[in-house]
């Protein structure tokens, strides 16, 4: 079936750099889309949404980036900290609620 | 203000046992929604509801009960255990009845079934 996101792939940065996580969706009818961080022994934790009318949304740090016609999502993390390290998830909203997540990837911030 | 809370955080199951998996949450939205985890791969949907006495079905619903009695609580259950359900799970909710304000995540609850 059709899936956000590939195998959970690894970035690896320097502290104090920029992250650029990116995933791929695959449904061109989703129309919200977020990123979740998620630390080693907990759930989720929203970071940022971007609606399918929208093409760039900026929080604190963060910047999410979609380009609907490749079907690219990607979030920007400013000035990267060990904090930072975890696993993220972008997810779509595909359907009226159903939200469906990527596979993830691993962020790892060396000091 | 709890948010969502799971219970139990661990459990372990033979295979054929039942069990309930609990999800309460109390900033009174209406959305709520089980997921599992499994080892490098992202969060599978089992089933969602939209409200109090609505339930449906997610991306992978078989093996799984749920029921929505009351606009706090989401239970899971498992009838018949099997290794495949080997999983942690993560129950979710959100307000106004949509995705569109994103999710509240449980802490999860990690189970092994042997």
């Amino acid at each position: 079936g059709e899936s956000v996101g590939l195998h959970l792939p690894t970035l690896s940065v320097q502290e104090g750099d920029n992250s650029i996580i990116n995933c791929a969706y695959s449904n061109s009818a989703s129309d919200y889309f977020i990123w979740y961080k998620q630390e080693s022994g907990k759930g989720p934790q929203f970071i940022i949404d971007i609606r399918s009318n929208m093409d760039k949304r900026q929080g604190q740090r963060v910047t999410v980036l979609l380009n609907k016609t490749v079907k690219h999502l990607s979030l920007q993390i400013a000035a990267t900290q060990p904090g930072d390290s975890a696993v993220y998830f972008c997810a779509e909203n595909r359907a009226t609620n159903k939200l469906i997540f990527g596979t993830g990837t691993l962020l790892a911030v060396q000091p | 203000n709890a948010g969502v809370t799971q219970t139990p955080k661990f459990q372990v199951l033979k295979t054929g046992q039942s069990m309930t998996l609990q999800c309460a949450q109390d900033m009174n939205h209406e959305y709520m929604s089980w997921y599992r985890q499994d080892p490098g791969m992202g969060l599978r949907l089992i089933h969602y509801s939209v409200g109090a006495g609505i339930t449906d079905q997610g991306e992978v619903p078989n093996g799984y009960n749920v029921s929505r009695s009351t606009t706090e609580d989401f239970p899971l259950r498992l009838l018949s255990a099997a290794p495949s359900q080997t999983s942690v799970y993560f129950c979710a909710s959100s307000y106004s009845g949509t995705v569109d304000y994103g999710y509240t995540f449980g802490s999860g609850t990690r189970l092994t079934v042997v």
